[in-house]
């Protein structure tokens, strides 16, 4: 059964700072790995979508890597905002099928 | 494109009674998911369908649940009877595969149900 893991479970950074957050999965033979936000309250955001013959993705400030031999995947924001403030979920898509395991997300607060 | 729609969002019940949630996913996708979000256990695949089939439901808790898609526009699921431990966040997401692979889930806002 695949278990992902996020670390760590809360991060807080001052405005501008750079930082990596950190996804790590137990079962290698996935189909792709999708990074989420969620605001409180709310839906998901997809953020960065990595299948599984990927390296890494980018969008904006937002650069994903995907280590499938290791089981890893980080999630690297540049220049932070506090609008960037949320909960941000790893989710990995399943070998096999297109069930999406989560995290339990990593809660990220940008102090001004 | 509106994106993806669920209703109601907030739906409070008592123990008992049957709840229906309700998902309209993007246009033109073809895989649907429910999902459920809850502190203790985060979110939780229930099924999910293809082509308005339902493909893989192993993550439906009880019988008490039951899912359905009549076209490829419209989706429920039902809880009944409900029960105080079914109260959490019912999310919808819907995808599109392209080509040779399934693409990014997008989410609904979610269904906030309390049963009390």
């Amino acid at each position: 059964k695949q278990e992902v893991t996020q670390i760590p479970a809360a991060l807080s950074v001052p405005e501008g700072e750079n930082l990596v957050l950190n996804c790590s999965f137990t079962d290698s033979a996935i189909y792709n790995l999708q990074w989420f936000r969620q605001d409180p309250g709310k839906g998901l955001t997809s953020l960065l979508l990595i299948q599984s013959s990927q390296r890494e993705q980018t969008s904006g400030r937002l650069n994903a890597s995907l280590d499938k031999s290791s089981g890893r995947s980080t999630l690297y924001i540049a220049a932070s905002q506090p609008g960037d403030s949320a909960t941000y979920l790893c989710a990995v898509g399943g070998g096999s099928n297109y069930k999406l395991t989560f995290g339990k997300g990593t809660l990220l607060t940008v102090n001004p | 494109d509106a994106g993806v729609i669920q209703s109601p969002r907030h739906e409070v019940t008592e123990m008992g009674q049957e709840v229906t949630l309700r998902c309209k996913p993007i246009s033109g996708h073809d895989y649907l998911f429910w999902y459920r979000q809850t502190m203790m256990r985060g979110l939780e695949l229930l099924i999910y369908f293809n082509n308005n089939v339902p493909i893989d439901d192993s993550g439906m808790p009880e019988d008490r649940f039951s899912a359905k898609m009549p076209n490829a526009s419209f989706s429920t699921l039902k809880i009944q009877p409900s029960e105080p431990r079914d109260s959490a966040v019912y999310f919808c997401a819907s995808s599109l595969f392209f080509r040779t692979s399934l693409g990014e889930q997008y989410f609904g806002p979610g269904t906030r149900l309390t049963v009390t």
